[in-house]
């Protein structure tokens, strides 16, 4: 099946920085490629997604990269703000969602 | 926005006893998801269900495990004789058909807490 593998685990910055986050996926059948957020106790909830017929895409701070020869999306944030700080997952589909392990980001102010 | 709605919240068991997880997914979506995670550690795939039955199981999902859509609005997750292992968050989710744009983005529950004791 699927294996997401997804770096760095712990991520930390100054606020207004910007954070990158990198994911590389096994199955090159995998089309959709998700980035969730989630804050400590809460439910992931999804921030930005990419199809794979895309290469990019970008909403306001928040963008994804798609490289599908190398099988690997990256997520990045610029001017990184307090309240970004929480753990974001990435995941590839294929006919099922696998999720990578995570990343702590800690945006200090 | 709807909404995900999962109950309870918390659920504590005694090893060996059955729970029955309950998700009311969002009204127009037609795939529903079961996801668990470990305190700290990642979101794992358990079960897809579409049109009354699974599309897609992962080997975390055994015999042990069973879903069901018993009415139009409820989804559950039953486990067989809870293990200590078994305790953990366990997420619903649900999703719009998969049409001809490829899958639709998956909406999270707030989770259920199970605590095997």
């Amino acid at each position: 099946g699927e294996n997401v593998e997804q770096h760095p685990s712990t991520l930390s910055v100054q606020e207004g920085d910007s954070a990158v986050i990198k994911c590389t996926y096994s199955d090159s059948a995998s089309n959709y490629f998700p980035w969730y957020k989630q804050e400590l106790g809460k439910r992931p909830q999804l921030i930005i997604d990419i199809r794979s017929n895309v290469g990019e895409k970008k909403d306001q701070r928040i963008a994804v990269t798609l490289n599908k020869t190398a099988k690997h999306f990256s997520l990045h944030i610029t001017e990184t703000q307090p309240e970004d700080s929480a753990v974001y997952f990435c995941a590839a589909i294929v006919n099922d969602m696998r999720f990578g392990a995570g990343t702590r980001l800690t945006v200090k102010p | 926005e709807p909404e995900v709605t999962q109950t309870p919240s918390h659920q504590v068991t005694q090893m060996g006893q059955e729970v029955i997880l309950r998700c009311v997914p969002i009204s127009n979506h037609l795939y529903f998801y079961w996801y668990r995670q470990i305190l700290g550690q990642k979101v794992e795939f358990l079960v897809s269900f579409y049109n009354n039955e699974i599309s897609e199981k992962s080997e975390i999902f055994d015999d042990q495990f069973s879903v069901e859509r018993p009415d139009g609005s409820n989804f559950t997750l039953k486990i067989r004789s809870t293990k200590l292992e078994d305790s953990a968050m366990y997420f619903c989710a649900s999703s719009e058909r998969v049409g001809g744009h490829g899958n639709q983005p998956q909406h999270f529950g707030d989770g259920t807490r199970l605590s095997i004791l």
